[in-house]
């Protein structure tokens, strides 16, 4: 069965740079989300989408940015990064058509480090 | 605002234990209840989903309760094997959002 695809898996950049993290949802997901794993905590939900509308929104840094595109595919755009952003993004998806609160399926990650 | 708190933060058994992970939140008012792995440095694995409809959910050699009224959930490990070491996470979504509020998570590891 597919699943939710993250790229890149890894990616350094160096304080002040950007960043762009994809995120490809199950096919016929509607709604995707972005949670935030830094070194030994647990994961923080950033923002979700619903129909490539922004639905949620958590604890994300005004330097972020996200959308989803009309094929449901999500971007999480981070500009002049900090060292504090190192961490492990997951993206989710899941199927609000389906039931509001069905399961999220999580992606595997992409690692983030700033250098 | 919801809390997810679990307990133990860390926890060590020879293999072959039946053991219990316990999850506790602050807001009973919640929609689901899910019970992820995480091996270190990796993804999130689902191993059970519990509707708020519904007591337990069964899978192998797991399995998760939930009582919504006292705000708790245990994933119950039968007959502990090494490869279960990893850290296990709990996560609720409340009423009235769509977001997962995460547990503080128990890392487990089996002894051979």
């Amino acid at each position: 069965a597919a699943g939710v695809i993250q790229s890149p898996r890894h990616l350094i950049k160096e304080k002040r740079e950007t960043a762009t993290l994809k995120c490809y949802p199950i096919p016929r997901h509607d709604t995707v989300y972005w949670y935030q794993q830094g070194p030994g905590q647990d994961p923080q939900f950033l923002i979700s989408f619903y129909e490539k509308m922004q639905s949620d929104k958590g604890s994300i840094p005004d330097r972020f940015s996200a959308q989803q595109f009309s094929d449901y595919h999500s971007e999480l755009n981070m500009s002049s990064l900090e060292l504090g952003d190192s961490a492990l993004y997951f993206c989710a998806s899941s199927s609000r058509a389906q039931g509001a609160y069905n399961e999220q399926f999580f992606g595997p990650g992409t690692r983030l480090t700033v250098l | 605002k919801q809390e997810v708190t679990q307990i133990p933060a860390a926890l060590s058994v020879p293999e072959g234990e039946n053991l219990v992970l316990n999850c506790s939140f602050t807001d009973s008012a919640i929609y689901n209840l899910q019970w992820f792995r995480q091996d270190p440095g990796k993804g999130l694995t689902s191993l059970l989903l519990i509707q708020s409809s519904q007591r337990e959910q069964t899978s192998g050699r797991l399995n998760a309760s939930l009582d919504k009224s006292s705000g708790r959930s245990t994933l119950y490990i039968a007959a502990s094997q090494p490869g279960d070491s990893a850290t296990y996470l709990c996560a609720v979504i409340t009423s009235g959002t769509y977001k997962y509020i995460f547990g503080t998570g128990t890392r487990l590891k089996v002894l051979a």
